[in-house]
């Protein structure tokens, strides 16, 4: 009964190969967002979709970039993925912007850069 | 400068006994103040989710506090189990860009037997 599912849990990618996570919902949330963990730190949000409304946050390095083809899918590309980029990145939704509802996370997938 | 600042960084307690986490912020203004409960390896579980005017928010044996004026909250846990070792983050969610919600960088807390 997921209602967040990110694709796949753990990906192990070389330096500069080009890399896709996936993330589904099926509770037709409006808002979708990108995360980054790194150990023992706060999540970084590196984009957020309310609808197709696409947000970037400044300081999300060139090298990530997002699709949601539609409202259950959303992608995050890293293009030419580097050694630091290697963290969890989760995916996150919620209901509506502005509404008190809680963020539905999935459980992340662990990217290693080797 | 991290918006949201958690204390202590780590714990570690008893089975059963109680203990209390500590986040303030200085977001304002904020809508709502979250609590969330983090696996290793898992993704944030929604604990709790107080707004600007609420005080007090229980889930089983969580219950978080929020004092707006100190722009402080606290989340006790009652009568630890092993279960409970996770990473607890608190979140605030500015008034003025819903969408770039703040994170502390989490409390660990490990129940021992």
């Amino acid at each position: 009964d997921a209602m967040v599912i990110q694709n796949p849990r753990y990906q192990v990618t070389q330096f500069g190969k080009p890399v896709t996570l996936s993330c589904s919902q099926t509770l037709n949330h409006n808002v979708m967002y990108w995360y980054q963990q790194k150990s023992s730190q706060a999540p970084k949000l590196l984009f957020h979709y309310y609808d197709k409304d696409f947000n970037n946050e400044a300081d999300t390095p060139d090298n990530f970039q997002s699709r949601r083809p539609n409202t259950s899918f959303c992608f995050l590309d890293i293009r030419s993925p580097g050694l630091g980029d290697a963290a969890m990145y989760l995916c996150a939704t919620s209901r509506d912007k502005g509404d008190n509802s809680p963020l539905h996370f999935g459980n992340g997938t662990r990217l290693t850069v080797t | 400068k991290n918006q949201v600042e958690q204390s202590p960084q780590s714990l570690i307690i008893l089975e059963g006994k109680n203990c209390t986490l500590q986040c303030n912020y200085t977001v304002s203004p904020f809508s709502n103040l979250r609590w969330y409960k983090q696996d290793t390896g898992r993704g944030p579980v929604s604990l709790t989710i107080m707004t600007f005017s609420e005080n007090t928010k229980s889930n089983g044996r969580y219950t978080a506090t929020l004092d707006a004026d100190t722009k402080q909250s606290s989340l006790h846990i009652t009568a630890s189990q092993l279960s409970d070792s996770a990473s607890y983050i608190c979140v605030v969610t500015p008034t003025d860009s819903w969408g770039k919600l703040q994170f502390g960088a989490g409390t660990q807390v490990v129940v021992t037997p």
